[in-house]
């Protein structure tokens, strides 16, 4: 699976978008972006994937560039309770398809 | 509550001790993973089962380790002989994996803390 680089950690004011970087350039065509994240104390929790085209859920969007070498996750209206770490994932669609976690930004939600 | 859940939350241990954890996943899961996180690093993959098959071990999974999944549901990981370098969160997380695999969302429990002496 590719790497990614993500910053150690990023705060955000309260109710602001938090824009949270991730630059995997060595992605194949195969791989999808994936993003977890881990509230303090509980195990990580799924929030969105995409393979090149933009995403948006519940409880995000997901933007990945045109050569796909980089992504950003966007919460829209950052609550304390988005205080985490969060994790970008590449990972191919079959074979080993474990994910792999990096170290993730830490994000601290300032009021 | 039909997440997944773990149990013991906190396990102490004296080393050189036999510990045993136990992972119940989301009952339609076919797909189980243990992994391993210590303080200030993401978790580690150690072994996934598809239903009752395990299919990977890392290498992380020295011979102390065991997984079982006997019937395709609950799941059971033992480490023999615990050391003071096992101390770590044991994190299990289920999926349903179908046709879609790039669909696959994996859910995890709250983990069992596992503090060696």
């Amino acid at each position: 699976d590719a790497k990614t680089t993500q910053p150690p950690s990023m705060d955000c004011a309260e109710g602001r978008a938090a824009n949270l970087p991730c630059n995997h350039s060595t992605i194949s065509g195969n791989e999808y972006v994936y993003w977890y994240r881990q509230i303090h104390s509980q195990g990580p929790q799924y929030i969105i994937h995409g393979l090149k085209n933009n995403e948006t859920n519940e409880m995000a969007s997901l933007i990945i560039t045109e050569d796909r070498k980089s992504s950003t996750l966007i919460l829209p209206h950052a609550t304390l309770r988005d205080t985490a770490v969060y994790y970008c994932i590449v990972r191919v669609n079959f074979g080993n398809e474990k994910l792999t976690f990096g170290t993730g930004t830490r994000l601290t939600i300032i009021p | 509550d039909t997440g997944v859940s773990q149990n013991p939350r906190h396990k102490i241990t004296k080393r050189g001790q036999n510990v045993t954890f136990r992972c119940d996943p989301i009952s339609e899961h076919n797909r189980l993973y243990w992994y391993r996180q210590t303080l200030g690093q993401g978790p580690e993959f150690l072994t996934y089962f598809q239903n009752e098959a395990q299919l990977e071990k890392s290498r992380l999974l020295s011979d102390r380790f065991s997984a079982e999944r006997p019937k395709g549901s609950f799941s059971t990981l033992e480490i023999q002989r615990t050391e003071q370098g096992d101390s770590a969160m044991y994190l299990c997380a289920s999926s349903l994996r179908d046709g879609r695999p790039a669909n696959e969302k994996l859910f995890f429990g709250s983990g069992t803390q596992l503090s060696v002496l």
